[in-house]
């Protein structure tokens, strides 16, 4: 089974809000991904976690702040927001990130559709 | 700097006609090509992960080769089901960064 779920699939939320993002993996992987998708042009990286330890944030701005509470689940915790952050958002996981060598296949949840009024 | 290019940008084939979709990269130290198909509003939903030139992996209709250079999806007698925007990704450098897509090929395959 290589399932990553999401939830929620769609969101609407205001400027002044505050949400989560939820992304659960049961495969055994240990590294996840955060992933940020404007239409028509393909992900990008926002946040890698290894071993439940932040290693890679892509110079994101701090409304976007991550949080890995077990090697299952990644959030992602949304404040402030502005209209252009609205995306779909991935979430992906992986074996585990490695230094050096062949690197392990991603595999990505169905997303969410944020939408920033 | 890393850069991975594909080509073409959209492509429409008839019901049955074979072509391929290029991916191009420019990248130091290829640690994995990975390719996805991503229907409209989803996530990508992995097909192949390459590692070494005149490597060759396939999937029902699909075949992927890679060079020094770039790698090919290869559709043979697609259907309309195989209509996706399909995506190829690189890994580069030392440690698990550089994880970089490509535009994408946005395939129509009509009946």
């Amino acid at each position: 089974d290589t399932e990553v779920t999401q939830t929620p699939k769609h969101l609407v939320m205001g400027m002044t809000n505050k949400k989560s993002l939820k992304c659960e993996q049961h495969m055994g992987h240990r590294a996840m991904y955060w992933y940020k998708q404007k239409a028509k042009k393909p992900p990008e990286l926002m946040f890698v976690y290894s071993y439940e330890k932040l290693s890679i944030n892509e110079s994101v701005p701090s409304r976007f702040s991550p949080e890995c509470p077990n090697s299952s689940l990644l959030n992602l915790h949304l404040h402030a927001l502005q209209p252009e952050d609205s995306a779909l958002y991935l979430c992906a996981s992986s074996q585990e990130v490695l230094a050096g060598g062949r690197q392990e296949t991603q595999y990505f949840g169905p997303g969410t559709r944020l939408l920033v009024l | 700097e890393d850069q991975v290019t594909q080509s073409p940008e959209a492509l429409r084939l008839q019901e049955g006609e074979s072509s391929s979709l290029n991916c191009s990269y420019t990248v130091s130290g290829l640690r994995g090509l990975f390719w996805y198909r991503q229907d409209p509003g989803k996530g990508p939903e992995f097909l192949f992960t390459l590692y070494s030139a005149g490597e060759e992996k396939e999937k029902e209709r699909l075949k992927a080769t890679l060079t020094k250079k770039e790698s090919f999806l290869h559709i043979t007698a697609p259907k309309p089901e195989d209509s996706a925007t399909y995506l190829c990704a690189v890994q580069a450098g030392n440690y698990g960064q550089n994880f970089v897509f490509g535009p994408g090929t946005r395939l129509s395959v009509l009946p």
